[in-house]
């Protein structure tokens, strides 16, 4: 069965440095997604694409954010200058042609950032 | 502005015992509903969704939950808990087609 997949499981990093967490989407997909989960809080939605370019982000997704796909197959998530409270469980997901409200988001197990 | 409530962040039920997760929505207009469910260092899986098409909706692993627009409520239910159903589980509202709202997210403890 198809998955999403993120890498890697767990990043450490210092305040200020980049990261990049990268995901393979489903590869039949055309629409992408992050999401992330601060410990003891809800999910919340970041950042959809499509055709490549950003369809919807939120208020979170400030100028340190940007999302990439640079090739057919992975889609990239990237924090410029990383703060404190960038830690947070971050989701990759993706659905299918349509992106109707009702498809369902396939998601990945998730990249644990630590930001020391 | 639409969003969903879980009214329990901790359910405890023993084996073989029903399992009742109860959620709440709050929408101007008819949504689309989804609960899924995180198993330890596990994505997010779809357990069910509804779409309008019928309110009593049937999803994988027993589960099962039912539309109710006069209570505003998409509770999750299961005949009886298994030990593998421990996990935690989330009501979901999609707000349009490109982004969804979480509850804050039900963990199920389930007792031999």
């Amino acid at each position: 069965e198809p998955e999403v997949t993120q890498t890697p499981s767990h990043q450490v990093t210092q305040m200020g440095q980049e990261v990049i967490l990268r995901c393979v989407p489903i590869s039949n997909h055309l629409y992408f997604y992050w999401y992330r989960q601060i410990l003891g809080q809800k999910v919340e939605f970041l950042v959809s694409f499509y055709n490549n370019e950003i369809s919807e982000k939120s208020e979170i997704f400030d100028d340190q954010f940007s999302v990439e796909r640079p090739d057919g197959s992975n889609f990239t998530l990237k924090i410029r200058s990383t703060k404190l409270e960038d830690s947070a469980m971050y989701f990759c997901a993706s659905s299918g042609e349509t992106g109707a409200s009702y498809n369902e988001q396939f998601f990945g197990p998730g990249t644990r950032l630590t930001v020391l | 502005a639409q969003s969903v409530t879980q009214l329990d962040s901790h359910v405890s039920v023993s084996e073989g015992t029903p399992v009742l997760l109860r959620c709440n929505y709050s929408s101007s207009y008819s949504p689309s509903l989804f609960w899924y469910v995180q198993h330890p260092n596990k994505g997010l899986q779809l357990l069910l969704k509804y779409t309008s098409a019928a309110t009593l909706v049937k999803g994988i692993n027993g589960f099962e939950a039912e539309f109710k627009k006069s209570e505003t409520s998409f509770h999750l239910t299961k005949p009886s808990a298994h030990m593998s159903d421990a996990a935690e589980y989330f009501c979901v509202v999609s707000l349009n087609d490109y982004k969804l709202s979480f509850g804050a997210g039900t963990t199920v403890t389930v007792r031999a």
